[in-house]
């Protein structure tokens, strides 16, 4: 059952434009996260926020910045894409923070860029 | 890294049979989680294992923990093509954020 929603499914995009990626989930969690996952499917964290409040920011280029407008909702942006950020971006949450909670995943988005 | 250099690992199995699945981290954690990545989808968690467990069990599946060699293994016994998809391990980063560091995922082909 998908409690985690994420749009677009699939984007393709010239570089230098920027994208817009949105979540949402409906488990009434606190935290959220992106994840990055190349082709060779490793998955890296870039954010998470606890209570609409940043608590990981990996090193991740200026271009990238999350927006939180509630808990339910992260959003991510993109201002100028370059081909590296060509992945799948992944939005998780879970009930807490901590490595001791079970994180559920939206479908993710796919980007190419051109 | 909390991993080590290892790329994906591939496996094919016929379904019917039994598989494990290992994974290793480079320092201690008090929590490993399993995940299972069907394609075009999230990953989905199948098993969370804590340090001071040495055996969890899921119906087909199995997690074991030995903080000793600092490693972790999933089995899955009687294998259905249903099962094919990339598992991830997961384990706490002990640089303080508690944030969950997943390993780089073995792919699992089940052909019927």
């Amino acid at each position: 059952e998908t409690a985690v929603f994420q749009t677009p499914n699939y984007h393709v995009t010239q570089v230098g434009n920027e994208v817009s990626f949105n979540c949402k989930q409906t488990l009434g969690h606190d935290t959220m996260y992106w994840y990055k996952q190349d082709s060779k499917k490793l998955l890296k964290i870039m954010f998470s926020y606890n209570n609409k409040q940043l608590i990981v920011n990996e090193t991740v280029p200026r271009r990238f910045s999350p927006q939180s407008s509630d808990k339910a909702h992260l959003n991510l942006r993109i201002k100028s894409v370059e081909p590296e950020d060509s992945a799948v971006y992944l939005c998780a949450s879970s009930s807490d923070w901590g490595s001791q909670d079970t994180q559920y995943f939206g479908p993710g988005t796919r980007l190419l860029v051109l | 890294s909390q991993w080590g250099e290892e790329n994906l690992q591939a496996l094919s199995i016929q379904e019917g049979e039994d598989v494990t699945m290992n994974c290793s981290y480079k320092t201690y954690t008090t929590v490993v989680q399993w995940y299972r990545q069907k394609s075009g989808k999230g990953p989905a968690q199948l098993i969370l294992i804590r340090s001071n467990e040495r055996e969890k069990r899921s119906g087909r599946l199995r997690a074991t923990l030995d903080t000793s060699s600092q490693s972790s293994s999933l089995s899955i016994t009687g294998t259905l093509a249903t099962d094919t998809a990339v598992y991830f391990c997961a384990t706490d980063d002990q640089g303080g954020s508690a944030k969950l560091i997943f390993g780089e995922g073995t792919k699992l082909t089940v052909s019927s």
